[in-house]
C-alpha cells in the first residue's frame, strides 16, 4: 500500500533553516510528481511546491519562492523541502502529497501524516 | 492568480439530510483536449491529513461512500452529501489542478451536525 512517511520539522528561530523529508513506498516513486502543501494553525490548505517525476521541473507558490527548495532522490524514493530564511508566517503543518504519473497537473491521491514547523524566537 | 471561492463557509445539517457545498473558480478548469475538468474535492477531519474524495470533478475515489457525489463543469462545481452521517463531520476543500502554478485550494467548508 502507498505510504508517505514524513520527518523533520520542529521549532526554529526566524531567519533559520529546516529540511523536511518524505519517504515514499508502495508505488514507483520515480514515475510521479510530488507536492508540498501546508496548513497554518486553524487555517486552510496552501499549496507550497511541486516537483516533476524526474526532478527536471519545479514550481513554487509566490509566498515561498526564493526561500524554499523542493528536491527529490529517486534512488531513495524520498522527497525533500529545504526551507531557508524562515518567517513567523511559515508556521504550519507541512504535508507531502503524491501527484500524478508523468504530469504535474493532477490531484493528490495520497498524503503524508504531516509535520509541524514552528517559527518562533 | 486563480481564485477558488467556496460557499458556504460552514453549514449544519441534520443526520440523514442533504449537504451541498459550492465551489467557483475564477477561470475555467476544463481542458477541451481531453474533455476533463481539473477539479478535486478533499475531506479533512481534525488532526488528520486531507483525504481525496472526488477527482476530475465527478469521479469518486475507490472506497468513498456513494452518498458523496461531485458535479459541475468549467467554473462552477458542487459537492453533495446525500444523506449526512456522523462520520462526515469535517472540513471540505475544493482544489483546481489545471494550468498552474499556483495550484489553488478553496477556503474550506466546515460541515457539522444540526
Amino acid at each position: 500500500q502507498v505510504q508517505l512517511v514524513q520527518s523533520g520539522g520542529g521549532v526554529v528561530q526566524p531567519g533559520g533553516s529546516l529540511r523536511l523529508s518524505c519517504a515514499a513506498s508502495g508505488f514507483t516513486f520515480s514515475n510521479y510528481g510530488m507536492h508540498w502543501v501546508r496548513q497554518a494553525p486553524g487555517k486552510g490548505l496552501e499549496w507550497v511546491a511541486v516537483i516533476s517525476y524526474d526532478g527536471s521541473n519545479t514550481y513554487y507558490a509566490d509566498s515561498v519562492k526564493g526561500r524554499f527548495t523542493i528536491s527529490r532522490d529517486n534512488s531513495k524514493s524520498t522527497l525533500y523541502l529545504q526551507m531557508n530564511s524562515l518567517r513567523d508566517d511559515d508556521t504550519a503543518v507541512y504535508y507531502c502529497a503524491k501527484g500524478g504519473p508523468m504530469t504535474v497537473m493532477y490531484h493528490f491521491d495520497y498524503w503524508g501524516q504531516g509535520t509541524l514547523v514552528t517559527v518562533s524566537s | 492568480d486563480f481564485v477558488m471561492t467556496q460557499s458556504p463557509d460552514s453549514l449544519a445539517v441534520s443526520l440523514g439530510e442533504r449537504a451541498t457545498i459550492n465551489c467557483k473558480s475564477s477561470q475555467s478548469v476544463f481542458w477541451s483536449s481531453n474533455n476533463k475538468n481539473y477539479l478535486a474535492w478533499y475531506q479533512q477531519k481534525p488532526g488528520q491529513p486531507p483525504k481525496l474524495l472526488i477527482s476530475w470533478a465527478s469521479t469518486r475515489e475507490s472506497g468513498v461512500p456513494d452518498r458523496f457525489s461531485g458535479s459541475g463543469s468549467g467554473t462552477d462545481f458542487t459537492l453533495t452529501i446525500t444523506s449526512l452521517q456522523a462520520e462526515d463531520v469535517a472540513v471540505y476543500y475544493c482544489q483546481r489542478y489545471y494550468n498552474f502554478p499556483p495550484l489553488t485550494f478553496g477556503g474550506g467548508t466546515k460541515v457539522e451536525i444540526k
